[in-house]
Formats: structure tokens, C-alpha cells, sequence
């Protein structure tokens, strides 16, 4: 079984469209991420929910919402899609140890997005 | 705030080579140190990582020292293989932060030939 599974794995869209890449995790991990990977491999965090409960919004346009109806799942949607909005994203889960700060993360096999 | 220098790429490398890829950090706290792999068309995957200052982290093959007194985290192998063809990524995950957000480096391609 996959342990944290995206879809769609290519997302081909028109400019102003909408559109939703959902993530799945079955580690029963408590905290989920988005990160966005741009052409040059450069890897920044966009959001992260732990227990359904939003804990990092970096600095995206309001343009993108995450929503994570329960602790499986994190979506991303996207609306009015631009240009720059090109590139990879990936989601992460992962489970705090004791003490907080070990953090090792498990990611999704990412979804490669082209706006035209 | 807290940061992840790696040395730039990309690296090429033949076969059986020895490979040192260098990363650097600051942090306000005791972080957790982390090499990702990324393999092509893949998801970035946990190589090793160390928990404390003189921790070594090791796997495949791959092994790095948690160094407190220099800030640093180089990733070495001793003999690298085609199949080692990758982008490597330095991490840390800082208490301070409440270990929810994980810090990456750049990433440095790494290319092997045979």
C-alpha cells in the first residue's frame, strides 16, 4: 500500500481555471503538509495542519485553500490559476515524537501542475 | 531565522568515486538534522538523519555527522554507483518551532557515470 498517495499525478489547465490536487496518508501520522517545487528543485512549505487544525500558512496567495476534512486527508485547491502557479507539489505527512522536534517527513510521489 | 546552506550542484561524479556534498546551518535551537533523496519523477525520501550533536546518521552506504561546534551535516559516500543519480537535500526540524516545519536546503544534484 501507498503510504501517502496524491491525485492527479499531471494536472493540465487553462489560465483563471480552478483546481483541487488531493492527498491521502495511511500512517496514521497526526500532521500533513504541502510544498510547492519549482523548476530549479527549490522546495518551500506552503501549509501544514496537524489534527485537522491549520499550523503553518506561509506566505501563498489566498488563491490557494487547503482543506483537511479529517487527519487522512489534506486537499489543495487552487483557483484562478496563473502562470507561476507551474510546478510540482508535493504532500508530506508525518508524526511528532516525543520532545517535538523530530520530525521526519513522508512524502506523496507529488503532481506535476501546467498552467497554459 | 533558522537555515540550510547546501554546496551548490550539480556534482558529477564516475562510478566508485568518493562523494562529500556540504551542508551548513543555523538554528536558535537543538534541531534535528535530516538528508532527503530525491530520485527523478519521484517524492523526496529520508536518507539518514541524527537527533543530537556527534550523532552519525548512516544508510546505503551514506553517512553524516551531526557536528554542534561547526554547524554542520556533510553527507559522505565512499563509493558511489550510477543508481546513486539523484537530488540530495539537507533539512533540519527545530524544537523552537514546535518540530512542525522542516527547513531544506537548496538540493544538489547529484550525477554519476559509468
Amino acid at each position: 500500500d501507498t503510504a501517502v498517495s496524491q491525485t492527479p499525478k499531471y494536472l493540465v489547465t487553462q489560465m483563471g481555471n480552478d483546481k483541487s490536487i488531493k492527498c491521502e496518508q495511511n500512517l496514521g501520522h497526526d500532521t500533513m503538509y504541502w510544498y510547492k517545487q519549482d523548476s530549479k528543485k527549490f522546495l518551500k512549505i506552503m501549509f501544514s495542519y496537524n489534527n485537522k487544525e491549520l499550523i503553518i500558512n506561509e506566505t501563498v496567495p489566498n488563491r490557494f485553500s487547503p482543506k483537511s476534512p479529517d487527519k487522512a486527508h489534506l486537499n489543495l485547491h487552487i483557483n484562478s490559476l496563473e502562470l507561476g502557479d507551474s510546478a510540482v507539489y508535493f504532500c508530506a505527512s508525518s508524526q511528532l515524537r516525543a520532545g517535538g522536534y523530530y520530525n521526519e517527513q513522508f512524502f506523496g510521489p507529488g503532481t506535476r501542475l501546467t498552467v497554459l | 531565522g533558522d537555515s540550510v546552506t547546501q554546496m551548490e550542484g550539480p556534482v558529477t561524479l564516475s562510478e566508485e568515486a568518493f562523494l562529500t556534498i556540504n551542508c551548513t546551518y543555523t538554528a536558535t535551537g537543538y534541531p534535528s538534522l535530516f538528508w532527503y533523496v530525491q530520485y527523478p519523477g519521484e517524492g523526496l525520501q529520508l536518507l539518514l538523519k541524527a537527533t543530537k550533536a556527534d550523532d552519525k546518521g548512516s544508510n546505503k552506504g551514506f553517512e553524516a555527522t551531526y557536528r554542534k561546534e561547526t554547524t554542520s551535516f556533510h553527507l559522505e559516500k565512499g563509493s558511489v554507483q550510477v543508481s546513486d543519480s539523484a537530488v540530495y537535500f539537507c533539512a533540519l526540524s527545530d524544537q523552537n518551532t514546535g518540530g512542525f516545519k522542516t527547513i531544506f536546503g537548496a538540493g544538489t544534484r547529484l550525477f554519476v557515470k559509468a
